[in-house]
Formats: structure tokens, C-alpha cells, sequence
């Protein structure tokens, strides 16, 4: 069964950057053909992706956040990574990872989501 | 970028009855590219539908998806005491976007 989570820390100061590990079980990131990508969540609101990253190293960023997001893999251990530098309140938010199907566009496996909180 | 907007923002009902959620396009959409998702509070979302039909691995039947272009639905045949939850649209076009939610209570 496959399953997704997230980790890092639930708190970070106006300004500097975010940084989430999505670690991959019961399967592999590099065997299977399938995006993983991050999606976020402010609380009580609607979801929004963040972007997407194939096992080979290729990339997609939601225009909105591509000046600010990096989000790279680790197939030795299995894990993708999330990175946003200047996070400012209004980055506060649920943060999910999740696998993302590479022909219907789809996501189909989630982790269940850390909350990020930036704050002084 | 395809703004996705559900409709009603809440629907109120009881258990046992019919529930119909609305997702309009504001550009046409293919009906490959959309899909539902059920997220609880504390839980992260859940598929139920992709292809705009195709029911997601162990999915009851009374969950169905139907529409194309830029109208989409999402219907629950006979509402679940563990329906009651909050229901989002998704497509993919050049970008990826979500809906933003219709949540349905118990009347």
C-alpha cells in the first residue's frame, strides 16, 4: 500500500524559507511513471497546487509561486522536497504531497498533510 | 489559467437524500482532466471521481460524475451518515487548479 508523508517544521518566521520532505513507502519514486507533487491548503480555504516533479528531475511550478518554490527528488531515499524562500503570513497553510497520475492529471495517493504556520 | 467554480457553497440535507454539486469552467475543459475529491475535516482529500466519470478504487456506487466542457457534476445517489464532508473539482488544462469546495451538511 503505497503512502506518502510529509515532515519539517511547523513554524517559520516572516521572510525565510520553508523547507517540506515528502518520504515515499510501499513503492518507489523511480520504478513508477508518476509525477509527485505538492498542494497547499490555508485553513478553511481551497487547495492549490504548488507543483509537480518527475523521478528524472523534471519539473512544473504554479506560475503564481515559480519565483519562490524549488522542489527537487531524492530517489536514494525515496523522498521529494519542497522549498520556499520569502514566506510571507499569507504562506500559511496546510501543505500536502501527493502522486499526481502523468496522463489524466490526477492525484490519487496523498500524505495527510503538515501545518506550516509563519509567524514571529 | 481554467478558474473552476462550485456551486451551491453549501447544500444542507439529510441522510438518505439526493445530493447534486455543481463545477462550471470558465473555459472548456476535457472531460479527461476532471476529477472530484472528498476531504473531511483533519483529512486530506480523498479521489473519488477522474475522467470526469470513472470511479476512483473502492468507491461506493452512489457516487457518480457526469458533464463535459465546461459543466461538470457531481452526485451522491442517497446520502451517508460519512458523505457529509466538503467536495472539490479539479482540472488540468495548461495549468492545474482546484474548485473551491462545496460543502454539504446535515440538514
Amino acid at each position: 500500500q503505497l503512502q506518502l508523508q510529509e515532515s519539517g517544521p511547523g513554524l517559520v518566521k516572516p521572510s525565510e524559507t520553508l523547507f517540506l520532505t515528502c518520504t515515499v513507502s510501499g513503492g518507489s519514486l523511480s520504478s513508477s511513471n508518476y509525477y509527485w507533487g505538492w498542494i497547499r491548503q490555508p485553513p478553511g480555504k481551497g487547495l492549490e497546487e504548488i507543483g509537480y516533479i518527475y523521478y528524472s528531475g523534471s519539473t512544473y511550478y504554479n506560475p503564481s509561486l515559480a519565483s519562490r518554490v524549488t522542489i527537487s527528488v531524492d530517489t536514494s531515499k525515496n523522498q521529494f522536497s519542497l522549498k520556499m524562500s520569502s514566506v510571507t503570513a499569507a504562506d500559511t497553510a496546510f501543505y500536502y504531497c501527493a502522486r499526481l497520475h502523468p496522463v489524466m492529471y490526477y492525484f490519487d495517493h496523498w500524505g495527510q498533510g503538515t501545518l506550516v504556520t509563519v509567524s514571529s | 489559467e481554467v478558474v473552476l467554480t462550485q456551486s451551491p457553497g453549501t447544500l444542507s440535507l439529510s441522510p438518505g437524500e439526493r445530493a447534486t454539486l455543481s463545477c462550471r469552467a470558465s473555459q472548456s475543459v476535457s472531460s479527461n482532466y476532471l476529477a472530484w475529491y472528498q476531504q473531511k475535516p483533519g483529512q486530506a482529500p480523498r479521489l473519488l471521481i477522474y475522467g470526469a466519470s470513472s470511479r476512483a478504487t473502492g468507491i461506493p456506487d452512489r457516487f457518480s460524475g457526469s458533464g463535459s466542457g465546461t459543466d461538470f457534476t457531481l452526485t451522491i445517489s442517497r446520502l451517508e451518515p460519512e458523505d457529509f464532508a466538503v467536495y472539490s473539482c479539479q482540472q488540468y488544462g495548461s495549468s492545474l487548479t482546484f474548485g473551491g469546495g462545496t460543502k454539504v451538511e446535515i440538514k
